[in-house]
């Protein structure tokens, strides 16, 4: 079954605890992408990668970590968390970078950082 | 980057059509117009995207106005299912980028 994958659903970490999100999809999609959902304020993508070892910004990267080593996998990285990164976040994927494509969801991963 | 402008929420009765507005006026000419929708506890899942000419899927009909500085998601027959936070956005962005700004979109309310 096509799908974008993410571990661990639900994680409840400490402060300046460095922490991994895995994200894998097994579609062969080029670009991947996190975002984080907080009430209010909508869906805010954090990073990007348009394939293998190119990654780029998005809108609110400040505190995260992103590495393309492989075109499946896009783990998000908090070095050091703080309590304002608590939020709902999600991987995507999508089979190329230009706006022709669809993106497709990972099931999110809830993030308590106390 | 290219804004889109939606309303806060919108309510249906069940079985009757919907239509969701979208406005952005400052689409470019490259522009491709995605429509994604959030169920309650779940991840947004993909519904429509459009270049210029209407479309249609098994999920939902995509109308584009003729200077493509609005769209209209319609679902034909709304179910209580279809209850959910709908997206209207333009993927893209300056210099190659390719950025998606969600906003907060619509959130539909279905009513028995």
């Amino acid at each position: 079954e096509a799908q974008v994958t993410q571990n661990p659903r639900y994680l409840i970490t400490v402060t300046g605890k460095k922490l991994t999100v895995t994200c894998s999809q097994n579609m062969n999609h080029e670009y991947m992408s996190w975002y984080r959902q907080d009430p209010g304020l909508g869906l805010r993508q954090i990073y990007y990668s348009m394939n293998v070892e190119v990654t780029d910004k998005g809108d609110v990267p400040e505190g995260y970590k992103v590495s393309r080593k492989e075109k499946r996998n896009f783990p998000l990285i908090l070095e050091s968390p703080s309590p304002n990164q608590t939020s709902l976040y999600f991987c995507a994927s999508s089979l190329g970078q230009g706006s022709v494509y669809e993106q497709y969801f990972g099931p999110g991963t809830r993030l308590t950082v106390t | 980057d290219a804004k889109t402008t939606q309303p806060n929420s919108m309510e249906s009765n069940e079985e009757e059509p919907v239509h969701l507005p979208c406005n952005h006026s400052t689409i470019s000419g490259t522009d491709y117009i995605h429509w994604y929708r959030q169920l309650p506890s779940q991840g947004p899942e993909y519904v429509i995207h459009g270049l210029t000419s209407n479309v249609n899927n098994r999920m939902a009909s995509l109308a584009i106005a003729e200077d493509r500085k609005s769209s209209t998601l319609i679902l034909h027959r709304a179910t209580l299912r279809d209850a959910a936070v709908y997206y209207c956005i333009l993927p893209g962005g300056t210099s190659g980028t390719y950025k998606y700004i969600f906003g907060t979109g619509t959130r539909l309310k279905v009513l028995a």
